[in-house]
């Protein structure tokens, strides 16, 4: 158990729908990383957010959105929702936040399966 | 371009044999490298990190080297067991908050 949670586990729903995906970083991480794995693709990183602020963008579509609340926490909304949406959504959470700079461990949470109809 | 390659994209082996996996990158300024191993449909989980100036870590039957200098990593599973099986994922970080992936490595272990 990496201590970090991610709910729902599975959501299935139809196109053009919306769905709001939830993270709990660790105790005491300040940094939460979405990622984004299709199954015949590798991760793909999507956002990352450190302290309430977003401090990295990766491939994340216009019609993704993400906000860390002040208890840290952290929800990436996706809307009109695509059947290419359907993947393994993967939060991770990390203590200092510069994952590409040092060797601040993150650690993952068991993802959300979200499939689209 | 900034990528991360793996070689093999998969493989099988017997348990109880050792086997190594490759990473190729070419991502500029390089800053760290972390091998992570992922459970099919579970989040990945952290193997080993290595900055510059480190050219070997070890954890457990996973030891990772690296060659800053032809941008090549290893990583070398000793007396592998079933519950190696899994996808293994090489992963760069170039500075900031640059991180850059590789496809990953299958990996089956079979008695």
């Amino acid at each position: 158990d990496s201590g970090v949670t991610q709910t729902p586990k599975h959501l299935i729903t139809a196109t053009g729908q919306r769905v709001t995906l939830r993270c709990s970083p660790r105790s005491g991480d300040l940094s939460v990383y979405w990622y984004q794995q299709s199954l015949d693709q590798g991760l793909q990183f999507l956002i990352q957010y450190y302290n309430g602020e977003e401090r990295a963008k990766g491939n994340i579509l216009e019609r993704f959105s993400a906000q860390q609340f002040p208890d840290l926490h952290s929800e990436l909304n996706l809307s009109s929702l695509e059947l290419g949406d359907s993947a393994l959504y993967f939060c991770a959470s990390s203590l200092l936040g510069l994952a590409g700079g040092g060797t601040d461990t993150q650690y993952f949470g068991p993802g959300t399966r979200l499939t689209v109809l | 371009k900034n990528q991360v390659e793996q070689s093999p994209q998969s493989l099988i082996i017997l348990e109880g044999k050792n086997c190594t996996l490759q990473c190729n990158y070419t991502v500029s300024p390089f800053s760290n490298l972390r091998w992570y191993k992922q459970d099919t449909g579970r989040g990945p989980v952290s193997l080993t990190i290595m900055t510059f100036s480190e050219n070997t870590k070890s954890n457990g039957r996973y030891t990772a080297t690296l060659d800053a200098d032809t941008k090549q990593s290893s990583l070398h599973i000793t007396a592998s067991q079933l519950s190696d099986s899994a996808s293994y994922i090489c992963v760069v970080g170039g500075g900031g908050n640059k991180l850059v992936f590789g496809a990953g490595t299958i990996l089956r272990v079979k008695s």
